[in-house]
């Protein structure tokens, strides 16, 4: 089963509103987790490392006021997207890093994955 | 629904050694395919994409060739370098039917001087 949730799968939001996506670890405690964009007809985009207990990282380019993240806990990151416009519409995937945490082998996961569509 | 299937790991090689992490997939329409690779501590990088039938992708002396003929799309790589040690994903892209991206497991590889 899956051992990474995000929700909600599909969001609809009018512009100017901000929505919340969650990332969770169900069965391990991930200190990194990673958010990515998907732009149309595109690869995945790294938009940012999140830290545990800390600030997170932004790849050049992704603007951290509009795209807040948020890592409180072991096991739950956030990705924020404030006063959302039709162009923030695009699929979100987070994945987390179960280094150190007896799972052997691949220590990625991914969520299932976020539809935004801002109207 | 849309599935990777990835070859499970962890693989250990030696340096010098050829490399071959086996994908297939499971689509119901003609999706694009794509191999990730993540090195330690990083996010997710495109290492190779091929967008239709027969084409064939290729980046740091990796390939790997779309056969919908047995819905595969292996990576190979003639000489590993302890460089090539991270976690290698098989993707597929199907946006025609509204899913976008599936990705396989992983497979970690581990390359020994």
């Amino acid at each position: 089963g899956a051992v990474v949730s995000q929700h909600p799968s599909r969001v609809i939001c009018k512009s100017g509103t901000s929505v919340k996506i969650e990332c969770r670890s169900l069965d391990f405690q991930a200190t990194t987790m990673f958010w990515y964009r998907q732009f149309p007809k595109k690869s995945l985009m790294l938009m940012a490392t999140s830290n545990e207990g800390s600030k997170a990282t932004y790849e050049q380019g992704v603007e951290k006021d509009k795209f807040l993240i948020n890592h409180a806990s072991l096991t739950l990151s956030t990705l924020t997207v404030t006063s959302a416009h039709p162009e923030d519409s695009s699929f979100y995937i987070c994945s987390a890093d179960s280094a150190g945490q007896g799972k052997g082998g691949n220590t990625i996961y991914f969520g299932e994955g976020s539809w935004l569509t801002v109207v | 629904g849309n599935s990777v299937t990835q070859m499970e790991g962890p693989v250990t090689l030696s340096e010098e050694a050829f490399l071959t992490i086996n994908c297939t997939y499971t689509a119901t329409g003609y999706p694009s395919l794509f191999w990730y690779v993540q090195y330690p501590g990083e996010g997710l990088q495109l290492l190779l994409k091929a967008t239709k039938a027969d084409d064939k992708g290729s980046n740091k002396g990796f390939e790997a060739t779309y056969r919908k003929e047995t819905t595969s799309f292996h990576l190979e790589k003639g000489s590993v370098q302890v460089s090539d040690s991270a976690v290698y994903f098989c993707a597929l892209s199907d946006q025609n039917y509204g899913q976008n991206f599936v990705f396989g497991p992983g497979t970690r590889l581990s390359v020994l001087p």
